[in-house]
């Protein structure tokens, strides 16, 4: 079944740690890619999305993620991580031709000062 | 920053009570989307609309449910019967077009008891 698959549900880090989200995805063809982060009471919100182009896409906050299509992954990361980015981050899929976002189940980050 | 925004943040209904959310996407957005997301469960994509037509919709989005955009602001999720198993926190989103980011509104939570 066509899915994506977060493998981290719950990562608990401390400030400056580095931050790596495991991202997978099971559709055979073309895709968008995308990260989403959901701080506590707000809503959903974009934090990079890969369309074509360079496998290493930069998004707001100091994230990036790497394309790899080989490994079918789509991998979030950080270098050093604030309290500030304690919040729940999904990855979240568009298959081509179709115009919704399948969504991993996400994982919730804590950082503790 | 414009916004999404969603009214009621809380709505409770009865079983088999008709209930109606409702979303103000942002005024010049032209994508109209509702998600759901189960306690503890993925975001699922229900309906995309455009051109004032449902453009796609998944096999959670039957017969019991529907959408409007009445006016040019407002895009309504009508579900006639509500089910128990309807309890859910409900997304609005939208996008001025097809390959813009997705902006989601802070989500109305339905408890049918």
């Amino acid at each position: 079944a066509q899915s994506v698959s977060q493998h981290n549900h719950h990562v608990i880090l401390s400030e400056a740690a580095s931050l790596e989200l495991g991202c997978n995805y099971s559709y055979g063809g073309t895709v968008n890619l995308f990260w989403y982060v959901q701080y506590p009471g707000q809503h959903l919100q974009l934090l990079l999305k890969y369309f074509s182009g360079d496998p290493l896409v930069k998004g707001i906050k100091g994230f990036e993620a790497e394309f790899i299509k080989s490994k079918f992954s789509f991998n979030l990361r950080k270098p050093s991580v604030q309290w500030s980015d304690t919040a729940e981050y999904f990855c979240a899929v568009t298959p081509y031709n179709t115009d919704k976002l399948i969504f991993g189940t996400g994982t919730r980050l804590q950082v503790f000062p | 920053e414009p916004e999404v925004t969603q009214t009621p943040s809380h709505q409770v209904t009865q079983m088999g009570q008709e209930v109606i959310l409702r979303c103000v996407p942002i005024s010049n957005h032209l994508y109209f989307y509702w998600y759901r997301q189960i306690l503890g469960q993925k975001v699922e994509f229900l309906v995309s609309f455009y051109n004032n037509e449902i453009s796609e919709k998944s096999e959670i989005f039957d017969d019991q449910f529907s959408v409007e955009r009445p006016d040019g602001s407002n895009f309504t999720l009508k579900i006639r019967s509500t089910k128990l198993e309807d309890s859910a926190m409900y997304f609005c989103a939208s996008k001025v077009a097809s390959d813009s980011p997705l902006h989601f509104g802070n989500g109305t939570r339905l408890t049918v008891t």
